[in-house]
């Protein structure tokens, strides 16, 4: 079956303005987690949906939102970007809410972001 | 939230085996142990987990102390795939919790 799908894989942006990741979790799952990887600080938990209802949030600011449609896809949203918020985003999906830690998170291939 | 420790890099020659230790000393006792690696240029993929015994699946074992303090990931014998960012995990049932991935420890396989 299809994996998880993030697009856009990269894009360009410049500090002040917005921008909006989408990722198409695998047929059946209806979790969908994102995470920040950054060189300096690693993999940073951002946000966890599940059925279209945010279940926890990390240390982020106000600027990183996200929704999940019926559907299970979701978005994160970044606005008023800053340099530092060039990263890759992953998302990761699974069955349940992280299967209750029996399971496994499947992830995409991340959307790079440069901010300019 | 309970972390884990991990070295930061390990090195190893292709065909033998590799102990990646982590160290998870504040973990609860109903955490799962998650072990995931990144291959360069690719999100991180799924490598095992356990709760309490050992595991053994087509891609490595889990040992798990007995106290579940620590546990070491082997890969029985390495190959150059097996170079990545390998990270240990704690996972909460509940699910409700925020992912620490740490990170990492860069495993560099040597031909």
């Amino acid at each position: 079956k299809a994996g998880v799908t993030q697009t856009p894989r990269y894009l360009i942006k410049t500090r002040g303005q917005q921008v909006t990741l989408s990722c198409s979790p695998i047929s059946g799952h209806r979790s969908v987690s994102w995470y920040q990887q950054t060189p300096g600080q690693g993999l940073q938990f951002l946000f966890e949906y599940f059925s279209e209802t945010q279940r926890n949030k990390g240390n982020f600011p106000g600027r990183f939102s996200g929704r999940q449609f019926s559907n299970s896809r979701s978005e994160m949203n970044v606005s008023t970007l800053e340099l530092g918020d060039s990263a890759l985003y992953l998302c990761a999906s699974s069955f349940g809410p992280r299967t209750g830690g029996t399971g496994e998170l499947f992830f995409g291939e991340g959307s790079r972001l440069t901010v300019l | 939230d309970a972390k884990t420790t991990q070295p930061n890099s390990m090195e190893s020659n292709e065909e033998e085996p590799v102990h990646l230790p982590c160290n998870h000393s504040t973990i609860s006792g109903t955490d799962y142990i998650h072990w995931y690696r990144q291959l360069p240029s690719q999100g991180p993929e799924y490598v095992i987990h356990g709760l309490t015994s050992n595991v053994n699946n087509r891609m490595a074992s889990l040992a798990i102390a007995e106290d579940r303090k620590s546990s070491t990931l082997i890969l029985h014998r390495a190959t150059l795939r097996d170079a990545a960012v390998y990270y240990c995990i704690l996972i909460s049932p509940t699910g409700a919790q925020k992912l620490v991935f740490g990170q990492g420890t860069r495993l560099t396989i040597n031909p």
